[in-house]
């Protein structure tokens, strides 16, 4: 079946434009994530969804970071006035369900690679 | 602090040659401990899970949690060129939000 995907995969940005970037993922799964993975670092969590409600915002890294997901399947996240420190790969997340009681494996799309000039 | 360390890499090791990868945490309220591989330009893949202290196998992968010395590794037997990759160790807390590790990249030569 079909994993995550995202688009677009790659991404060049003028410091200062804005840029969304777009998460489909898997069909049916309730809870989506995104994550930044920076240059030789393991992924760092941004944001987290269980269907439309954003539930946990607290690694975004400015206000300039935003995050949505309207009808609780694609996702975008947004950023505005790109920085030089925002170059990284944004990865996105998802699992069926969050259930405190076991184990839920969040699969990971291929990521979209950033770069701000 | 970071709550998760990764011991850094690079690792390379001749084909058939067992590797062995290590993270320590921070958090003793972690109860999920798992490994991912990461090839170029992809996303983590999971490898394997653990809950709580214990060791898991699954074929010539095998991995090991300490809880009391917040100690996590992995092995990798009869190591194989398909293996190298980059392999992050990763805790979860708060029931979703995962911690990773820097990540080591393993190259087996063939």
């Amino acid at each position: 079946g079909a994993g995550v995907s995202q688009s677009p995969r790659y991404k060049v940005a003028k410091r200062g434009q804005d840029v969304a970037l777009r998460c489909d993922p898997i069909s049916g799964h309730v809870s989506l994530f995104w994550y930044q993975q920076a240059l030789g670092q393991g992924p760092e969590f941004l944001t987290y969804f269980q269907n439309e409600a954003q539930l946990d915002k607290s690694g975004l890294p400015s206000d300039r970071f935003f995050a949505e997901r309207p009808e609780g399947s694609v996702s975008t996240l947004k950023i505005q006035r790109t920085q030089q420190e925002d170059s990284a790969v944004y990865l996105c997340a998802s699992s069926l369900y969050q259930d405190p009681s076991s184990y839920n494996e969040q699969f990971f799309g291929p990521g979209t690679r950033l770069t701000v000039l | 602090q970071k709550e998760v360390e990764q011991d850094p890499g690079p690792l390379s090791v001749p084909e058939g040659a067992i590797v062995s990868l290590n993270c320590t945490y921070s958090n003793s309220a972690f109860q999920y401990f798992m490994w991912y591989r990461q090839y170029s330009r992809k996303g983590p893949e999971l490898l394997m899970y653990t809950y709580s202290s214990g060791n898991k196998e699954d074929g010539r992968f095998t991995a090991q949690v300490d809880k009391s010395s917040k100690y996590i590794s992995l092995f990798i037997r009869d190591s194989q060129p398909s293996d190298s990759a980059t392999y992050l160790c990763a805790t979860e807390s708060n029931d979703y939000k995962l911690s990773f590790g820097a990540g080591t990249t393993v190259t087996v030569r063939a």
